[in-house]
This record gives structure tokens, sequence and C-alpha cells, in this order.
């Protein structure tokens, strides 16, 4: 299976900050990636998929980079709705893996 | 709205199952897979599998084709997990998530998540 590797994995940022998260996949994967958020009580989001595709209703201060091996999550001038964990998910090899999570609190 | 409605805690005893719902609302059942994915405490996500409600064929990863079974009623909208066998490894909670028109395993709409938790 293709191994996701999210870094860090623990974030802490300030609203107004931008920040990025890391996720390396254990072989190339084209640009098959995706990226949710996970927030407590509510359903898990959708934000990005094809590494750099906004999912209708992201705001655009999310941004999706990368391909090959190597993908970034930008999330620029944080608001307080953003402080969740996020996962990345390659779906170009079977299954599909997801990555660790990096969780991003308020500093 | 897409919505999928999953039902509420479970727990189970070592041996035995236990089986999940998830009633999907906003769209039309039969166009979308669903897909199953799990989370153990204090762990990442893991894929379980994907049905299609329309013709009830199925997928598992590997890890789950002896511990899962996934079906569907496409009378009342909502797609069922079945865990067999249940020991403690199980104890996690479980997802339903749609899978994203022709990208199956791009998941664009998830349930709450249900918990399973294994005790005697």
């Amino acid at each position: 299976d293709v191994q996701m590797t999210q870094s860090p994995s623990y974030l802490a940022a300030s609203p107004g900050e931008s920040v990025s998260i890391s996720c390396k996949a254990s072989k190339s994967i084209s640009n098959n990636l995706a990226w949710y958020q996970e927030k407590p009580g509510k359903a898990n989001k959708l934000l990005i998929h094809s590494g750099s595709t906004l999912q209708s209703g992201t705001p655009s201060r999310f941004s999706g980079s990368g391909s090959g091996t190597d993908f970034t999550l930008t999330i620029r001038s944080l608001e307080s709705e953003d402080f969740a964990v996020y996962y990345c998910q390659q779906y170009n090899e079977y299954p599909p893996t997801f990555g660790s999570g990096t969780k991003l609190e308020i500093k | 709205e897409v919505q999928l409605q999953q039902s509420g805690p479970e727990v189970g005893r070592p041996g035995s199952s236990v089986k999940i719902s998830c009633k999907a609302s906003g769209y039309t059942f039969t166009d979308y897979v669903m897909n199953w994915v799990k989370q153990s405490p204090g762990q990442g996500l893991e894929w379980i599998g994907w049905i299609d409600p329309e013709y009830g064929s199925t997928d598992y990863a590997e890890k789950f084709k002896k511990k899962a079974t996934l079906t569907a009623d496409t009378s009342s909208s909502t797609a069922y997990i079945q865990l067999s066998s249940l020991t403690s490894e199980d104890t996690a909670t479980y997802f339903c998530a749609r899978g994203y028109s022709s990208y199956i395993y791009v998941m664009d709409a998830w349930g709450q998540g249900a918990s399973v938790t294994v005790s005697s």
C-alpha cells in the first residue's frame, strides 16, 4: 500500500497567519490527492481533490499544490473555523490510503 | 443538501456482530457509491470498502474481507456495514462517505460516524 506521511503532526498558529501542511507519498501518485478537514461534532469535509482543485464551498484561502510524491495544503489568513485536523488521502493506487493527520491548534 | 445520517453507538461482545446504518438524503442514492472508513482510537483513517447501491456490487480492502459486509437498501436509501467476529481491534468509529462521482475514492460527503465498542 502507498504510505502517506503528513507533517507536522501538530501545528499551532494564530488567526490571520498562514500555515502549510506537507503530505508525502511513498511512491508517485500523480496528482490524485485529496485533503479533508475533521472538526469535532461535524462531518468530515472534502476540501481539495486532484491535488489542487477546490471542492465547491471550500474558501479560497485554502490551496493545494504538488504532484508526484510531494504535496502541500496551505491556508492563508487563518480564521477561527480553520482550527481542526487535516488529512491527506491518495487515490491513485489501490487501496486508497490516508495520512495520519495534522492537528492545527490556536496559539 | 446531501446528508448521511448514521446510527448510534454500538456495544458488542467479543465474537458477536454489529450492524451500522447510514441513511442518505439530498441526492439519488443509486447514483453514487458509498465508501466505509474506520478510525481507531487515536489513529488515522482506514478505507474498508465500497458498495454500489444500484447494483449491489462491492469491493473490500484485503484486511476487511473477512470482517466487514456491506449492503444497501435502495427502498430506504440506506447503506449498512456489518462487522463480524468482533475483537478489541474492532473498537473504533466507522464512517460512511459518498464517493465523488467518477472519483469513487474521493469522499465528498461523510456521515457523523458511529462508534463501536467491543467489550465483554
